[in-house]
């Protein structure tokens, strides 16, 4: 079946350090890629996706690559903000079913 | 974006009483309509597929006597917790897919029901 493996958790940086959240998946045929965020009681939002191979998608700064060749779709950022706090899902999207990672959190200190 | 809006959004009930959570896509239709369970630091558990006008499907592993799904309208759909007990208490979230969209758009979630049962 299809299945998501993120970084496990919990990320603690320093504002303006780098991001990188690892996600790779297993799916068959060509699935869709998504990172969603969910900030605390919250529901989750839509970060960025990306459907195809080579895609970047992209939102507030973040950015992941949907790469076939490693099976994967890491979440990066520059330059983080405390704003930023909240816990990541990597998610695929197979025949219209949605297999999700089981999220990272992360914390920025100011 | 589409909005999904879930009510309540948090309940307190007593052991044994039946608990109804709506889920509501306020300016978009939504033929299929999504149950997922969270635990405290844990991923999303899809519980159940809701479709417009028929049965529920339901993920292996989950009872559907206990959580009964109805999706009356292209716009609502509601999960019932039956006979809850605290092992129920969980934060449950729908989310929804635009039924003018294709199987790769964009799922819109609502904002989470917390359940406590005491």
């Amino acid at each position: 079946g299809n299945s998501v493996t993120q970084m496990e958790g919990p990320v603690t940086l320093s504002e303006e350090a780098f991001l990188t959240i690892n996600c790779t998946y297993t799916a068959t045929g060509y699935p869709s890629l998504f990172w969603y965020v969910q900030y605390p009681g919250e529901g989750l939002q839509l970060l960025l996706k990306a459907t195809k191979a080579d895609d970047k998608g992209s939102n507030k700064g973040f950015e992941a690559t949907y790469r076939k060749e490693t099976t994967s779709f890491h979440l990066e950022k520059g330059s983080v903000q405390v704003s930023d706090s909240a816990v990541y899902f990597c998610a695929l999207r197979r025949a219209g079913k949605s297999t999700f990672g089981d999220g990272t959190t992360l914390t920025v200190k100011p | 974006g589409a909005v999904v809006s879930q009510h309540p959004s948090w309940v307190i009930c007593k052991s044994g009483t039946s608990v109804k959570i709506e889920c509501r896509s306020l300016d978009f239709q939504a033929t299929t309509m999504f149950w997922y369970r969270q635990f405290p630091k844990q991923s999303l558990m899809l519980m159940a597929t809701s479709n417009e006008g028929s049965k529920a499907t339901y993920e292996q592993g989950v009872e559907k006597d206990k959580f009964l799904i109805n999706h009356a309208s292209l716009t609502l759909s509601t999960l019932t917790v039956t006979s809850a007990h605290p092992e129920d208490s969980s934060f449950y979230i729908c989310s929804a897919r635009d039924s003018a969209g294709s199987n790769t758009g964009e799922l819109f979630f609502g904002e989470g029901s917390r359940l406590t049962v005491l």
